[in-house]
């Protein structure tokens, strides 16, 4: 079983409908990231969490340590959200070795 | 805002031949840098940790005669593919944090897509 967990692996959506993303892990971390890949491959960071919430323009992260979960939310999708979103987790005592998710492709349509 | 920038960002090899993969910290020094693979459909798996002036530290069961890593300045990191085959075909993605107390920013390069014919 993989050490994190991401659902779904596919999401399609219509334009303007708010998406959750969901991240489990089954290992004690000191931080955990939201990355998005475009398909180009480039990817890009959006979030780092190692508690609580964290809001950017639409995309809202949560975490919750005791749950061992996380969340990614988009409100009002766009199809230029369209991409690969992956969870990446820190593993408590290795600072820097990330763990990364299988990743949720999402397509968004208008 | 911090840029790592990768060179190239495709490259096609005949089998057997040594492939070399640039990351570069373009405004910020980096001691560490990340190097991963990613088939397919699949997710990021690291490979080895770039150490500036030291030896990398490479993953279990990465090749590190294999996958040469050079890190020789606070900006440059190389990974070359030696006697490339096939199999080595991928998407080379490196990543550097921008402090060196903390991996908590990570900043990715656009990634090298290596095709092995």
């Amino acid at each position: 079983k993989n050490e994190v967990e991401q659902s779904p692996q596919n999401l399609t959506a219509q334009e303007g409908e708010f998406i959750t993303i969901n991240c489990s892990y089954s290992v004690g971390i000191s931080a955990l990231h939201w990355l998005q890949q475009h398909p180009g491959g480039g990817i890009v960071s959006l979030f780092m969490l190692s508690s609580g919430k964290k809001k950017h323009g639409r995309l809202i992260a949560t975490i919750n340590i005791q749950e061992k979960h996380s969340s990614l939310h988009i409100t009002a999708s766009h199809p230029r959200d369209s991409a690969v979103y992956i969870c990446a987790v820190r593993k408590s005592g290795m600072a820097d070795k990330l763990i990364f998710g299988t990743g949720t492709r999402l397509q968004v349509f208008p | 805002g911090a840029v790592v920038s990768q060179h190239p960002s495709r490259v096609i090899c005949k089998s057997g031949t040594s492939v070399k993969i640039e990351c570069r910290s373009l405004d910020f020094q980096a001691t560490t840098m990340f190097w991963y693979r990613q088939f397919p459909k699949q997710s990021l798996m690291l490979m080895a940790t770039s150490n500036e002036g030291s030896k990398a530290t490479y993953e279990q069961g990465v090749e590190k005669d294999k996958f040469l890593i050079n890190h020789a300045s606070l900006t440059l990191s190389t990974l070359t593919v030696t006697s490339a085959h096939p199999e080595d075909s991928s998407f080379y993605i490196c990543s550097a944090p921008l402090s060196w107390w903390s991996t908590d920013t990570q900043y990715f390069g656009p990634g090298t897509r290596l095709t092995v014919l």
